[in-house]
Parts: structure tokens; C-alpha cells; sequence
């Protein structure tokens, strides 16, 4: 069965320095995400991506996040400048239309 | 901004016996519904969804029952078995589906053989 698979899957980052999370959503997929879940936290959305555009960004999304789609098959975010709380698992999913989302394993970033 | 909840942090069932893990959900937009599965150290699986239009899905062990005046759903699964150990999350959407997921925090269920 087809996979989102996400890279690293652990990521450990000195505070300030640029981090880019990346994930190959699922073949023929339209719609990409990123959430990230804080330990002990809710999953919570970050971004949407729909037609090499941005649908829907929450107020986590502040101008430190970029997410960009390079080359057709992945699907990147960035942060230009982490900060402590940026420490959380992040996961990618993408989705085909009338159907649900799928997610990858997500990638563990710590920020010392 | 607790727009979708699951009230109990965790559940311990018996093999064989009935899960039933419930989800409340404030926002009246909402009109598409999933269980996601996950074990540690992997990302949410699907199990199983329901549109606002229906009040009932099944797909084998599992059914998703949705209660739109109470603005409530469950997870049911019959029989449990160990394999079914694992943190459930209620998500909601609207638009059917495509807009972003709100999830509820969780309830890890405990299946004891």
C-alpha cells in the first residue's frame, strides 16, 4: 500500500539554526499537510497545500515556516530560525479528493 | 480552543469484550468525521470516518456511531483484541473532508488478553 514517508525521522537542531522536514506525500495525491503535535499536546494543523499554493495556515505558521514543493514529489517545510518550542514531532499527510488523510511516521525535531 | 474532545485520557477493556470510545465536538460546521489509530513511534492510521449526512459506518470490528444534536460520535470495536492497543483519535473537518483535521487528544486504549 502506498506510503507518505517523511525524512529524517529524528532531527536534532542547535536553537537558531534553519531546519527543513521532508516528506514524499503519497503518488497522484492533491492535498499536502503538515501538523506537528507537542509532547503530551494535540495534534494540531499547520499548513495546507493545494495546487503549488498555500490553502490554509494556522497562527503556528508565522513567517519562521515556509513549505514549498520543489520538484513534483516532495514536499518540504523550513524553519528558518528555530526556537525551543519548536520541539515537537511533525507530520506530513496528503490526501486524494473524497478521500482521507494519510500520514507519515513524522520527524522528531529537538532543539538544544 | 477545545473544538473537538475526548474526555477519557485512557481505556482498559477486556479481550473479546466491547470498545467504545466516545468524542464531543463544539463546532457545528464540522460535517466530516475520522478515528485515526496510532502506535508509538508512527504517525495516525486511518480506521475509519463518517459523513454528517449518515449515523452510522461499520467496516468489520469497527463502527462509527454520530450523534449530530448531542454533537457526539463513538468508536465501537467488537470483539477487542491486543492488537487494538494503541492511542484513538476522533478528527473533524469541514467541507467534507479536504479542509484541515482538528484532532482531540487521544485516549489510549489498553486491550488485556
Amino acid at each position: 500500500e502506498p506510503e507518505v514517508t517523511q525524512t529524517p525521522s529524528h532531527q536534532v537542531t542547535q536553537m537558531g539554526q534553519e531546519v527543513i522536514l521532508r516528506c514524499v506525500p503519497i503518488s497522484n495525491h492533491l492535498y499536502f499537510y503538515w501538523y506537528r503535535q507537542i509532547l503530551g499536546q494535540k495534534v494540531e494543523f499547520l499548513v495546507s497545500f493545494y495546487n503549488n499554493e498555500i490553502s490554509e495556515k494556522s497562527e503556528i505558521f508565522d513567517d519562521q515556516f515556509s513549505v514549498e514543493r520543489p520538484d513534483g514529489s516532495n514536499f518540504t517545510l523550513k524553519i528558518r530560525s528555530t526556537k525551543l518550542e519548536d520541539s515537537a514531532m511533525y507530520f506530513c499527510a496528503s490526501m486524494d479528493d473524497n478521500q482521507p488523510q494519510h500520514f507519515g511516521d513524522g520527524t522528531r525535531l529537538s532543539i538544544l | 480552543d477545545q473544538q473537538v474532545k475526548q474526555n477519557s485520557p485512557s481505556l482498559s477493556v477486556q479481550e473479546g469484550r466491547i470498545s467504545i470510545l466516545n468524542c464531543d465536538y463544539t463546532n457545528s460546521m464540522f460535517d466530516y468525521f475520522l478515528w485515526y489509530k496510532k502506535y508509538p513511534a508512527e504517525g495516525p492510521t486511518f480506521l475509519i470516518s463518517i459523513s454528517s449526512i449518515k449515523d452510522k459506518n461499520e467496516d468489520g470490528r469497527f463502527t462509527v456511531f454520530l450523534n449530530k444534536s448531542a454533537k457526539h460520535l463513538s468508536l465501537h470495536i467488537v470483539p477487542s483484541q491486543p492488537g487494538d492497543s494503541a492511542v484513538y483519535f476522533c478528527a473533524a473537518s469541514e467541507k467534507g473532508g479536504s479542509e484541515k483535521l482538528v484532532f482531540g487528544k487521544g485516549t489510549k486504549l489498553t486491550v488485556n488478553p
